[in-house]
């Protein structure tokens, strides 16, 4: 597609349920990024993927949430037995990493708006 | 300590002015990129604009121009004849280990800070 694409738009959940937000990077991007937006903040870094791998997990907040990704394309976020602290947007964003000077801008989806209640 | 701080968390500005967002840094890595932002209501970030720390002239996008002040750690956006529709939330992001001249390839997860809304007065 000629953006990032993210499914569901929007996700109400209840306490303890499992939930999977889906990201269609850019086609052809490498690498992909996952943030969580809480309400009225800025973005925070959850996941790095170059490729199939992901070499940073940093920002992952607890062994509830995982993520992955297949075929150098799509990405699914896994939060497992979800807790209202868990409500935010969750934002995608993938580029085009590449050699010399390249600014590797990150293009954004539109996010998922998970509401865990 | 935050690494991006963003002080304003409120702008107005008249239609057809300029203004000036403001953005503070702290990183203690050479090479670096800065970033703006813009998330209109619809909940989407916007690329604006991209300022290498080694780039010698400060970047500028049609309207949207970067007073970079590398000394100062600052990289303010300024928008020139505001319109209506540029009334969103602004946030500046930092890139650290951003290696585009170094003909490797650059990685880096983005900071970005708490955000500047905007408001375009008719």
């Amino acid at each position: 597609g000629a953006g990032v694409s993210q499914s569901p738009s929007n996700k109400v959940t209840e306490k303890g349920k499992d939930v999977e937000l889906r990201c269609d990077p850019i086609s052809g991007h490498t690498a992909l990024y996952w943030y969580r937006q809480r309400l009225g903040q800025g973005l925070e870094f959850l996941i790095y993927f170059q490729g199939n791998s992901a070499p940073d997990k940093s920002g992952l907040p607890s062994d509830r949430f995982s993520a992955e990704r297949t075929g150098e394309s799509v990405s699914t976020l896994t939060i497992q037995r979800t807790q209202q602290e868990d409500s935010a947007v969750y934002l995608c964003a993938s580029s085009l990493e590449g050699t010399g000077r390249t600014k590797n801008i990150q293009y954004f989806g539109a996010g998922t708006r998970l509401s865990v209640l | 300590a935050q690494k991006i701080t963003q002080t304003q968390p409120g702008m107005f500005v008249q239609e057809k002015e300029a203004v000036t967002l403001d953005c503070t840094y702290d990183t203690s890595d050479q090479s670096y990129g800065l970033f703006w932002y813009k998330q209109p209501s619809s909940g989407e970030m916007i690329f604006l604009i991209y300022q290498g720390s080694y780039d010698e002239q400060n970047a500028t996008e049609g309207r949207y121009s970067l007073n970079f002040q590398k000394a100062r750690k600052s990289a303010n956006l300024v928008i020139s004849a505001s319109q209506l529709g540029d009334s969103a939330m602004y946030f500046c992001a930092m890139r650290e280990r951003d290696r585009p001249y170094a003909g490797g390839t650059s990685y880096g997860k983005l900071t970005f800070g708490q955000g500047t809304i905007l408001t375009v007065h008719p």
